[in-house]
């Protein structure tokens, strides 16, 4: 069964600074990897995806992720970070095996800016 | 663009209630997912719908029960509320057929309160 990990519950950094959130996943082969971010009481939206190729996706926001097969993670990073990005992000992993390709998310890594 | 339409947003029920959520998918997205998020959680897969036909399960209640109509929107109906059911919900879409980047949106949500 596939499965993410996201070993940071709550991450602080200025704002300015750089960040990187960690993702690891299990899945059997390659899997379709997929960033979302939740401000509080809203929605899940989509950062960005992996689905094969070039191994580090650019998104929106001026977020990045990049795919490393051997480590299987898809960490998500950011040269320098806005005080609007303070949100729950989430790294979710999906099957391309039709029939069966919902999404399965890690806990989350709650985003806090200082100023 | 148009997006994920999830109805009602915020919803009050007793204990022992029945609930309807609905969703309408973005238009021409063939599969419709249903998830929920408790207060705190990631979100959990609850069910999926293909060409209106259940395509996937997860750990949806039998409490619960969902269909996908002849024009793509889904319902979830929920009966016998309990407490443990107020949740935020979440549908998503996905075009399944031809090429579509396979990517998953998701609504706003629905928000589920339980007295």
């Amino acid at each position: 069964a596939q499965s993410v990990t996201q070993p940071d519950i709550h991450i602080t950094v200025s704002e300015g600074a750089s960040l990187e959130l960690r993702c690891n996943y299990s899945y059997g082969a390659t899997p379709y990897l997929f960033w979302y971010v939740q401000s509080p009481g809203q929605g899940l939206q989509l950062l960005l995806k992996y689905f094969s190729g070039d191994t580090l996706v650019q998104g929106i926001k001026g977020f990045e992720a990049e795919f490393k097969r051997s480590q299987s993670s898809f960490n998500l990073r950011k040269p320098s970070v806005h005080w609007s990005d303070a949100a729950e992000y989430f790294c979710a992993v999906g099957s391309p095996n039709f029939g069966n390709e919902k999404l399965t998310f890690g806990t989350g890594t709650r985003l806090t800016i200082i100023p | 663009a148009a997006g994920v339409i999830q109805s009602p947003r915020h919803l009050i029920k007793e204990k022992r209630e029945t609930a309807t959520l609905k969703c309408y998918p973005i238009p021409r997205h063939d599969t419709v997912y249903w998830y929920q998020q408790g207060p705190g959680q990631d979100p959990q897969f609850l069910i999926s719908f293909y060409e209106k036909m259940q395509s996937d399960k997860g750990s949806i209640p039998d409490r619960f029960s969902a269909q996908q109509f002849s024009d793509y929107h889904s319902e979830l109906n929920m009966s016998s509320l309990e407490l443990g059911d107020s949740a935020l919900y979440f549908c998503a879409s996905r075009k399944t057929r031809g090429f579509s980047g396979n990517t998953i949106y998701f609504g706003e949500g629905s928000w589920l309160t339980v007295v």
